[in-house]
């Protein structure tokens, strides 16, 4: 069955970087886009940026541009996600999902990822 | 536009049909998926396509397109589908994806 499962909660302080990972399974890794969307607490959901797994290719959120990197290493499976500098209201839970081919339906979701950010 | 508005929140009785709605530019060009989020789970697809139900999602939701405007419809709706719902497209330039804010769905 497909599953992505995703790292641990982390806090970080102010102006530092995080890194979130994705390990999926049960399918191809290479054939469906992995994209990562952001919810912060009592918020509504925001994306921030895809990555094609077998290419490398990437897209990303304007709002994001600069701060964020989306990587991956196919020998493993697993996406990653990276956002520096990093400011209190960047505080939320961070989820991977899988792009079911249609460019824009996430058909698998991680567990989700709380990134908390606090001095 | 990249942007998609969803009224904040909505309510239906027991039973009842109601229809949840997002709208916006890229909706001319792309189909919306619907998602619905629980709290303190991850958002589950419950539309995408034209009108297409993953597998486990109960007949009683629907989709619908016109304009600029997509649909949820849920049919019946029951205790279970009071949640959050999100519906999401590409954006006009078709390489990004943008989420609509979100909708309470309240079953009294």
């Amino acid at each position: 069955q497909v599953q992505l499962v995703q790292s641990g909660a982390e806090v970080k302080k102010p102006g530092a970087s995080v890194k979130v990972s994705c390990k999926a399974s049960g399918y191809t890794f290479t054939g469906y886009y992995i994209h990562w969307v952001r919810q912060a607490p009592g918020q509504g959901l925001e994306w921030m940026g895809r990555i094609n797994p077998n290419s490398g290719g990437t897209n990303y959120a304007q709002k994001f541009q600069g701060r964020v990197t989306m990587t991956r290493d196919t020998s493993i499976s697993t996406a990653y996600m990276e956002l520096g500098r990093l400011r209190s209201d960047d505080t939320a839970v961070y989820y991977c999902a899988r792009d079911m081919g249609t460019g824009g339906s996430f058909d698998y979701w991680g567990q989700g990822t709380l990134v908390t950010v606090s001095s | 536009s990249s942007e998609l508005t969803q009224d904040p929140a909505v309510s239906v009785a027991l039973g009842q049909t109601v229809r949840i709605t997002c709208q916006g530019d890229s909706l001319r060009s792309y189909y919306a998926s619907w998602y619905q989020q629980k709290p303190g789970q991850a958002p589950v697809l419950v539309i995408y396509g034209k009108n297409n139900r993953p597998s486990g999602i109960p007949d009683r939701f629907s989709g619908s397109s016109s304009g600029n405007t997509a649909s949820l419809t849920i049919t019946g709706a029951q205790a279970e589908d009071e949640a959050d719902y999100y519906c999401n497209s590409r954006d006009s330039s078709g390489n990004l994806v943008v989420f609509g804010g979100g909708t309470k769905l309240t079953v009294l």
